[in-house]
């Protein structure tokens, strides 16, 4: 049974740090893997999606990284801002069928500040 | 335009009613999902269809009833409501091979 995991589960920071999430799973038989991002009382912003084939997608100041084989995806901020803060999330997609769903990890709630 | 959009976005109801969720997507997407957001934030799916066809049914109370009219709606109707069903309850859909995955504001319901 697929188990994502998301270290730290908080995070607090100084404006204008780099820093990085963590995001690990258990089998390595993914599809994809997705980071999104939710503000509170908000829904879900997808920031970026790694095909299971690929090693990193970047997006502006966002870079995340995916190795299948140690079952580990991380996602870099550079430069952070008060405005990143919020809570990541990274899912995991299977393909087709019963598996064509995400799973999700338990978020990292980040706190940038000015 | 919103990509997609679910109503409504605050329910507040007394427990025994029945109530439903409306999620719409133009994206031309052939996938829709319903998750629920617990009181700790965790996210797990409940249902899938694919095509109007109950692809995913993840050991969810009978009182949990998707309906897909076609496959830009899924519409989530729940019977005899218990205050364990307070939760955020998102729609989100994708196409068939599951890429990118787009999801909708969610429902916050509370059961009183």
């Amino acid at each position: 049974k697929q188990e994502v995991t998301q270290i730290p589960a908080a995070l607090s920071v100084p404006e204008g740090e780099n820093l990085v999430l963590n995001c690990s799973f258990t089998d390595s038989a993914i599809y994809n893997l997705q980071w999104f991002r939710q503000d509170p009382g908000k829904g879900l912003t997808s920031l970026l999606l790694i095909q299971s084939s690929q090693r990193e997608q970047t997006s502006g100041r966002l870079n995340a990284s995916l190795d299948k084989s140690s079952g580990r995806s991380t996602l870099y901020i550079a430069a952070s801002q008060p405005g990143d803060s919020a809570t990541y999330l990274c899912a995991v997609g299977g393909r087709g069928g019963a598996t064509n769903k995400l799973i999700f990890g338990t978020g990292t709630l980040l706190a940038v500040q000015p | 335009d919103t990509a997609v959009s679910q109503t409504p976005k605050y329910l507040v109801t007394q427990m025994g009613n029945d109530k439903s969720i409306k999620c719409e997507q133009n994206l031309g997407h052939d996938t829709m999902y319903w998750y629920k957001q617990d009181s700790k934030k965790f996210l797990k799916i409940m249902f899938s269809y694919n095509n109007k066809e109950l692809i995913i049914n993840e050991t969810v109370p009978n009182r949990f009833s998707p309906k897909s009219p076609d496959k830009a709606h899924l519409n989530l109707h729940i019977n005899s409501l218990e205050l364990g069903d307070s939760a955020v309850y998102f729609c989100a859909s994708t196409n068939v091979w599951n890429t990118e995955a787009f999801f909708g504001q969610g429902t916050r319901l509370t059961v009183v």
